[in-house]
């Protein structure tokens, strides 16, 4: 397997667009993870899925950040409008099985650019 | 709230040389410890496992070790080499299965 792919590598725009970042989990995956690094605060989880349906997605800062799963090979994550404070790292991960035992593996991330 | 400490937050060492990795989290209510490796520009790769029974476990030079009740972890790196520079990154797994994360050590390995 090619491994957790997320597109695209890097993203720059302006504040007030709409971004859209996208994941597609390792095959067999139940579990999706969205994550965002930054200097500041570090990594945080965004929201998780199971099986396509969001469990828990107290860790989304804003309702102008949204994520959805329409099918188990994909996920997006968009942020409309999008504002300088969201520059970060964002990454998805995938794993299989309850998360107490089983390791996330992680995508190459997006780095994302609001100027 | 669970937080989780990590020192120091850079350390370089010389190639060949044994290290120790430190990691304290404050809610000893934890289902398990994760540490992961994170090289510049990619994602994160896991190392280590450790579930809340445990005590330890190793992985070819590393070995990892879990003390709940104290609050702490030790990551080990027997010797060391230039490959193993990276951002060292743990992370507890608390009661809603969420992974609290560390700010992470830098390690340089200097050849």
């Amino acid at each position: 397997d090619a491994g957790v792919i997320q597109s695209p590598r890097h993203e720059v725009t302006e504040m007030g667009q709409e971004v859209t970042l996208r994941c597609k989990p390792i095959s067999g995956h139940d579990y999706l993870f969205w994550y965002r690094q930054t200097m500041m605060r570090g990594l945080e989880l965004l929201i998780y899925f199971n099986n396509n349906v969001p469990i828990d997605d107290s860790g989304m800062p804003e309702d102008r950040f949204s994520a959805k799963m329409p099918n188990a090979s994909f996920s997006t994550l968009k942020i409309q409008p999008s504002e300088p404070r969201d520059s970060a790292v964002y990454f998805c991960a995938s794993s299989s099985g309850v998360p107490v035992g089983n390791i996330q593996y992680f995508g190459a991330g997006t780095r994302l650019s609001v100027l | 709230k669970q937080e989780v400490t990590q020192i120091p937050a850079a350390l370089s060492v010389p190639e060949g040389e044994n290290l120790v990795l430190n990691c304290s989290f404050t809610d000893s209510a934890i289902y398990n410890l994760q540490w992961f490796r994170q090289d510049p520009g990619k994602g994160l790769t896991s190392l280590l496992l450790i579930q809340s029974s445990q005590r330890e476990q190793t992985s070819g030079r590393l070995n990892a070790s879990l003390d709940k009740s104290s609050g702490r972890s030790t990551l080990y790196i027997a010797a060391s080499q230039p490959g193993d520079s990276a951002t060292y990154l743990c992370a507890v797994m608390d009661s809603n299965y969420q992974l609290i994360w560390g700010a992470g050590t830098k390690l340089i390995i200097k050849p």
